[in-house]
Formats: C-alpha cells, sequence, structure tokens
C-alpha cells in the first residue's frame, strides 16, 4: 500500500519559516492537499493540487511539489499557526494521509 | 455555508456493528460525494470511504470488508456502518465533504468519539 512519510515535529519561532515535508514513491505524479488541524478541532484544508490555496487561507502558506517530496511551507510563522499538519494524496481511488507534523512555535 | 454534524453511540461493544450518521445542511448533496475519515487518539487520520452522488461506493483496502457507506437525501444524510469492532476502531469519527472534482475534503464535521469496550 502507498505510504506518505512526515517529521513528526517541526519548531520555529515567530516569524520564521516552517517548511513540512511529505514524502512518498514518486509524489510529484500526485496532487498534494495539506490539512492543518488544531487540537481539538476539526482538520482544514489549507492547500490543494499542490500550491493552490482555498479562500479564507492566509498568503503565508504556500505548497510545492516533485519528484518524492511535496512541502507545505508558512512564510512568518504566527502564533496562531501551532497545529498538526497533515498531507494527504490519493493512490489511484484511496485517499492516503501523511503521519502528521506537529508544529511549535516557540 | 455548509455543515455537517455526525451522531451515534459513543460507546460500542467488541464485535458489534458501529453505526454512524452524518445530517448536511447549508447545502445540496446533489453534486457532491460525501466521505468518512477516522483518527484514533493521539494518532493520524485514516480515510475509511465515501459514496458518491450516484450511490456508488469505495474504501480503505484495509476496512473494505467491514465497511457500508449510504446516503438518504431526502434526509440530507449519509451513513457509516463498520463491522466487528475492536478497541483499535476506537477514534474520532469525521464526516466530510469530498469535492470529487478537485479531489479534496473540503468541509468536515465536528467528530465523534467512538470507544469500543465491553
Amino acid at each position: 500500500s502507498y505510504e506518505l512519510t512526515q517529521p513528526p515535529s517541526v519548531s520555529v519561532s515567530p516569524g520564521q519559516t516552517a517548511r513540512f515535508t511529505c514524502s512518498g514513491d514518486k509524489l510529484g505524479d500526485k496532487y498534494t492537499c495539506w490539512y492543518q488541524q488544531k487540537p481539538g478541532q476539526s482538520p482544514v484544508l489549507v492547500i490543494f493540487q499542490d500550491n493552490k490555496r482555498p479562500s479564507g487561507i492566509p498568503e503565508r502558506f504556500s505548497g510545492s511539489n516533485s519528484g518524492n517530496t511535496a512541502t507545505l511551507t508558512i512564510t512568518g510563522t504566527q502564533a496562531m499557526d501551532e497545529a498538526d499538519y497533515y498531507c494527504q494524496a490519493w493512490d489511484r481511488t484511496t485517499a492516503v494521509f501523511g503521519g502528521g507534523t506537529k508544529l511549535t512555535v516557540l | 455555508q455548509v455543515q455537517m454534524q455526525e451522531s451515534g453511540p459513543g460507546l460500542v461493544k467488541p464485535s458489534e456493528t458501529l453505526a454512524l450518521t452524518c445530517t448536511v445542511s447549508g447545502g445540496s448533496m446533489s453534486f457532491y460525494h460525501w466521505s468518512w475519515v477516522r483518527q484514533p487518539p493521539n494518532k493520524g487520520l485514516e480515510w475509511i470511504g465515501y459514496i458518491s452522488n450516484s450511490g456508488s461506493t469505495d474504501s480503505n483496502p484495509s476496512l473494505k470488508s467491514r465497511v457500508t457507506i449510504s446516503v438518504d437525501t431526502s434526509k440530507n444524510q449519509f451513513s457509516l456502518r463498520l463491522n466487528s469492532m475492536t478497541a483499535s476502531d476506537t477514534a474520532v469519527y469525521y464526516c466530510a465533504r469530498f469535492n470529487s472534482a478537485l479531489r479534496i475534503f473540503d468541509y468536515w464535521g465536528q467528530g465523534t468519539l467512538v470507544t469500543v469496550s465491553s
């Protein structure tokens, strides 16, 4: 079965750039989404089709995808961005989520 | 604004069948697919399956033999049945709208915790 691998944690100071990686075999050939989940809340879509932002998502969120790695970048990280971030892609007709990365804003 | 709300038992006994319903408001069910995703305590997200607007279904191969998803558009509801429950099925169960054109889960319910215990 297809797997997406994410590092368990990322830490940044406010105002810095946070980068989240998601690795999978030939992931660049698939579209990747990213979901933000704050404690006790439902996931929220922040990036879809590798680099598109849904309405209402701040411009500081961006994405890229090439080769075997997709990347979510938060430029100018704010305290409110502290959350778990999950990548997701489709393996044919099966939705696959990465294990998630916890962002700590120090 | 689309809103989604899960309902069902919070406690299920081992070997029994879980039955959850998701009620959708604020939008038509006709043009979208409807999905279930779960999250064990302190773990990541796992896609369970979806039902299309035409009634076809697909589900995670790891759960396929145990999953039934149905829809009742007259009630603006769709449902999940997961049989042969075990402790490893303890999780928060989310319903979500699946935008099949963009292949994204764009609206989510608040989730409901289901515990499997005797």
